[in-house]
Parts: structure tokens; sequence; C-alpha cells
């Protein structure tokens, strides 16, 4: 039974740039949610796909975007790459709407 | 706005020892209480949660002790072993599948 899977596992940008990162819940899992952990501190919400749609959103600017596909499957896009932006990004996933989120091991984004 | 506070940053146990590490919350509306476990490289792993209709729960080694009317909330390693050195986070949420709000984590090492 597969976990929740993140590629790339690692990725090297420069500003200004685009970037794209993939997330595949794990099997039977219907939500998504993705967070930005930067070096040193707790996971930070960025935003929850469900049913394809944007459920719920963190503090975070429009230059970050996502989208859930019909097998609930997830991209996180972010646009305008800052300095600030490098960060390890994780995907969660979760069945429904009130049981646990399951974390993959995430994407480390290095903006140089 | 720091919703949950996590206490200590750092924690070093003998083998054998009891690891205590605390947090509190602000936000009333939370309902759920997950503690997660990360290594190096990897994801939260999900290690224990508890909602505030009990005041305890067990689960192997690991304990998870909750004072509504404080809004605190602990972990309890028993008999902590050197594989538990990692770095655990506490988090609340509304219910099981929104989103996380994380403490700052504390980082653990358990000497042989």
């Amino acid at each position: 039974d597969a976990g929740v899977t993140q590629s790339p596992t690692h990725l090297i940008k420069t500003r200004g740039q685009q970037v794209t990162l993939r997330c595949s819940p794990k099997s039977g899992h219907d939500t998504v949610s993705w967070y930005q952990q930067a070096l040193g501190q707790g996971p930070q919400f960025i935003f929850q796909y469900y049913e394809e749609e944007e459920r719920q959103r963190g503090n975070f600017p429009d230059r970050f975007s996502g989208h859930q596909f019909p097998n609930y499957s997830s991209e996180l896009n972010v646009n305008a790459l800052l300095l600030g932006d490098s960060a390890l990004y994780l995907c969660a996933s979760s069945y429904r709407l009130n049981q646990p989120q399951h974390f993959g091991d995430g994407t480390r984004l290095s903006i140089l | 706005q720091q919703q949950v506070k996590q206490s200590p940053q750092s924690l070093i146990v003998q083998k054998g020892g009891i690891s205590i590490i605390n947090c509190a919350y602000e936000n009333t509306a939370f309902d759920y209480f997950p503690w997660y476990q990360q290594f190096p490289g990897k994801g939260p792993a999900l290690l224990i949660a508890i909602r505030p209709d009990v005041s305890e729960k067990k689960e192997g080694r690991f304990t998870i002790s909750f004072n509504k009317s404080a809004k605190q909330f602990s972990l309890h390693i028993m008999d902590s072993q050197p594989g538990d050195s990692a770095t655990y986070f506490c988090a609340a949420s509304k219910g099981g599948s929104e989103k996380l709000v994380f403490g700052k984590g504390t980082k653990l090492t358990v000497n042989p």
C-alpha cells in the first residue's frame, strides 16, 4: 500500500522562475493539503484541495497556486520565485474531511 | 500570531528515561490534537492523536495528556530509546482533515 509520494525530491531554481511540484495521495485518500516547512520550523499550511476545488487557504500570496486532478493527485505551482521560497514542501493526504493527514517526504526546493 | 506554542525547543534524555514535550494552544475551536515525528530527510509521520473528549490516550510507549481548561497537551515517551531521536511536532486543527497548525518542534536526543 503506497503512501503519499512526491516528486521531484530535490529541485534547484533561480529567482523569478516558476516551479511545479507533484503529489500522489495515499491509496483511498481524496483530500490533499500542501505545507511549506522552512529549516528548523514547523510546517505552515498553504492550501487544501477536495473534489478538485480549493477548500481552504493559508496566508500565502497568489504566487502560490494549485490544482487537483480527477485521480486525486495534485500539483503546487509557485511563480516568480523568491529566495524566501527555499523550503521543504510537504504534501499530506486524508480521506474525506474528518480523518488524519498523512505526509509524504516532501520536495526540497532551493532558490539561488 | 503563533497559535500553538511548543516547549522545550530541544531535549536530551538518557536511554530508558521519560521524555516530556509540552504544547499550549489559543484557539478554543481546535478539536483535534496530533503529534508527528520527523526524522532528517523525511516527512512528518503521525504518531498519536487525541480529541478533547478524553484526558489521556496511550499507544505503546507514547501517551498524550490533555488539559482542556488550561488549553494544554503534552506527549510523554516512556522508556525512551536512541531510535526515538527525532524532531517532534504538536499540531492542532478543527477536525482531523482541516488545516493543521503546528508548533515549532522539539528536537529530542536519546543518549545510549
